[in-house]
Formats: C-alpha cells, sequence, structure tokens
C-alpha cells in the first residue's frame, strides 16, 4: 500500500477520443511523474510535475498533457487515442527534498484503445 | 538516449533453486534502483544502489552496483513462490530524477 491512488482502474476508449486519468498522491509530496508501461515492456517516463508546473518530459507527443493541483492530485489528458496507446498508465509521487527520494507508484489506470 | 537491458526475459524455476537478474547499460547512472511488479499493481522499490561496487542484501535478495555504475544484477537465494512477479530495475537519471526502466525479467518460481 503506497498511499497512491488511480481512477479508474480500467478504461476502454475508441480511436480518436480524447481520455483523463486521475492520480491522487500521498499527502505532502510535491511531485508527480507519469509513465507508460505497454505490455511485456517497463514503464516509459512520460512527464514529471513539480509544483505544478511540468518538470521534465520524455519522448512523448503533445497530445499527451497533464495537470497538477494543490491539492496533491494530478491528471493524464490524451487526445486523439491510438491504439498504440493502449497500456498501463503509471503515476508516481514522490517528495522531491531530499537526496534520492523514492517514487511511489499506484496502481495503474489500464487503458485499451479499440 | 539511455537504455537499460535485463536479462534474461522470462526465468522459470523450481522452489528452492537461486537465481541471478542481470542490468546492463551502456551509460553511467547516477543511481540504479530494483522493483518488484505484481499483476494489477505498480512497481514496488525494493532497493536502491548508489555508489560503484556497492552491494545491498535484503533478507535473501542480494544486489550488487557494477563499478563504472552501469550495471547491476540481482541475486535470490533459495527462490520461494512469493518471489514470483516483474522484476525491474530503473536508472536514475536527469535533474528531475527521471527512471528509465528496463523491460523487466519475469520470474516464476513453482512449488
Amino acid at each position: 500500500e503506497t498511499g497512491v491512488t488511480q481512477s479508474p482502474t480500467h478504461l476502454i476508449k475508441t480511436r480518436g477520443q480524447q481520455v483523463t486519468l486521475r492520480c491522487s498522491s500521498q499527502s505532502g509530496h510535491n511531485t508527480v511523474s507519469w509513465y507508460q508501461q505497454a505490455l511485456g515492456q517497463g514503464p516509459q517516463f512520460i512527464f514529471q510535475y513539480y509544483r505544478e508546473e511540468e518538470n521534465g518530459r520524455g519522448n512523448f507527443p503533445p497530445r499527451f498533457s497533464g495537470l497538477q493541483f494543490p491539492n496533491y492530485s494530478s491528471e493524464l489528458n490524451v487526445n486523439a487515442l491510438e491504439l498504440d496507446d493502449s497500456a498501463l498508465y503509471l503515476c508516481a509521487s514522490s517528495l522531491v527534498d531530499r537526496h534520492q527520494e523514492t517514487q511511489y507508484f499506484g496502481p495503474g489506470t489500464r487503458l485499451l484503445v479499440l | 538516449t539511455q537504455l537499460l537491458e535485463q536479462s534474461p526475459q522470462f526465468l522459470s524455476i523450481q522452489e528452492g533453486e537461486n537465481l541471478t537478474v542481470y542490468c546492463n547499460s551502456s551509460s553511467v547512472f547516477s543511481s540504479l534502483q530494483w522493483y518488484r511488479q505484481e499483476p494489477g499493481e505498480g512497481p514496488v522499490l525494493l532497493v536502491t544502489v548508489v555508489t560503484g561496487g556497492e552491494v545491498k542484501k535484503l533478507k535473501r535478495l542480494t544486489f550488487q552496483f557494477g563499478d563504472a555504475r552501469k550495471d547491476s544484477s540481482l541475486h535470490i537465494t533459495a527462490a520461494q513462490p512469493g518471489d514470483t512477479g516483474l522484476y525491474l530495475c530503473a536508472g536514475v537519471s536527469g535533474g528531475y530524477n527521471k527512471l528509465i526502466f528496463g523491460a523487466g525479467t519475469r520470474l516464476a518460481v513453482h512449488p
């Protein structure tokens, strides 16, 4: 139990649609990172938010966007869904004020795009 | 591009056997982490190694960081069915601690 929750647990969308995934971080954690984990692969870094600002981005197109809110929640938005967007989406929260802070992962949202 | 390669991809063993999982890269990382992920859950951190040559033990699990901080290994002694899962290594990269994951080793330990 990491104290990080995600919703929904599963989601089915069709190609071209838009989706919003939600994450609730551990209380006090000022940083949230989002990862995409395709079947049989390790998680790939999408982006990170620190104190409500994007703090770094992986190799994902602009149709992947995010928001972080003051109440330790965050969103991942994906526009114009493609079949290859089918994956497990993980958020991870951490407190970036210490050396080697630990990222705590949520259970993920499994997205299927048809 | 920083990449981490894990081997083997799959491992199926009997309870009581020993095993070693490898994580290799051509890049240097500030630290390297090992996670275990079970179906329907997110990865859970097992250990972080920081110093080249460092060895850490967690009960029956032994983690080693290579001298050049480019590779790592995980050794499990007397594996148990509860060790079954996906083992991921992740290099910590960049000023904002981005994690670069390997593809994982899927371990199945049979009673």
